[in-house]
């Protein structure tokens, strides 16, 4: 696609539910990365995939949130039974990166609101 | 680890004005790149600069331009001519010059700058 694709864009869930938020990168790029952004704070690490390589998912703050990137393109994160703390915008992002250093492109974000 | 640090949360300027954003960093590698972006109230991640650092010139864009002083671990962002369309959060990050795991992007805690007429 032309750009990085998150969906939904607003997700509304009722706290002790699972969700599942979509991210769609730019086609080819190797890299992707899940980011945490709460209401006026910077982005929180999550996860990170590049090629083969093994995942780095240092930045999950619980076993209830996981991470999974299918055949090298789309990725989903999933957080299991929500909590009001885990309201927050979710940022996807991509990038060629094949030796780092490459421009990382972001989506428009998933608002996730846990109620 | 890379750390970013951030320590202006925020700063506002006049219109056509010139403002700089700090950034310093914390790393023990010897390549790597650095950058600033802007996030407008439209929350769209914006790529403003990309600094190598294996360059000693200091990358500009346009009205945009960095300080980077690679012995101190800085990396500010100056920005001339300010617009009211420059109004946004602004995020330094660092990512290594490698493959693999070790090249993800780390942001800083984000500087909000406000243009006023």
């Amino acid at each position: 696609g032309a750009g990085v694709s998150q969906s939904p864009s607003n997700k509304v869930t009722e706290k002790g539910k699972d969700v599942e938020l979509r991210c769609d990168p730019i086609s080819g790029h190797t890299a992707l990365y899940w980011y945490r952004q709460s209401l006026g704070q910077g982005l929180e690490f999550l996860i990170y995939f590049q090629g083969n390589s093994a995942p780095d998912k240092s930045g999950l703050p619980s076993d209830r949130f996981s991470a999974e990137r299918t055949g090298g393109s789309v990725s989903t994160l999933t957080i299991q039974r929500t909590q009001q703390e885990d309201s927050a915008v979710y940022l996807c992002a991509s990038s060629l990166n094949l030796i780092g250093g490459s421009e990382a492109f972001f989506g428009q974000g998933t608002r996730l609101t846990v109620v | 680890a890379q750390t970013v640090t951030q320590s202006q949360p925020e700063m506002s300027v006049q219109e056509a004005e010139t403002v700089t954003l700090s950034c310093t960093y914390d790393t023990s590698e010897n390549n790597y790149y650095l950058f600033w972006y802007k996030q407008p109230p439209s929350r769209q991640m914006i790529l403003v600069i990309r600094q190598e650092a294996y360059k000693q010139q200091n990358a500009t864009e346009n009205r945009f331009s960095v300080n980077f002083q690679k012995a101190a671990k800085s990396f500010s962002l100056k920005i001339s001519d300010s617009q009211l369309g420059d109004t946004a959060m602004y995020f330094c990050a660092f990512m290594n010059r490698r493959t693999g795991t070790a090249s993800k992007l780390t942001f800083g805690t984000g500087t909000r700058l406000q243009v006023t007429l």
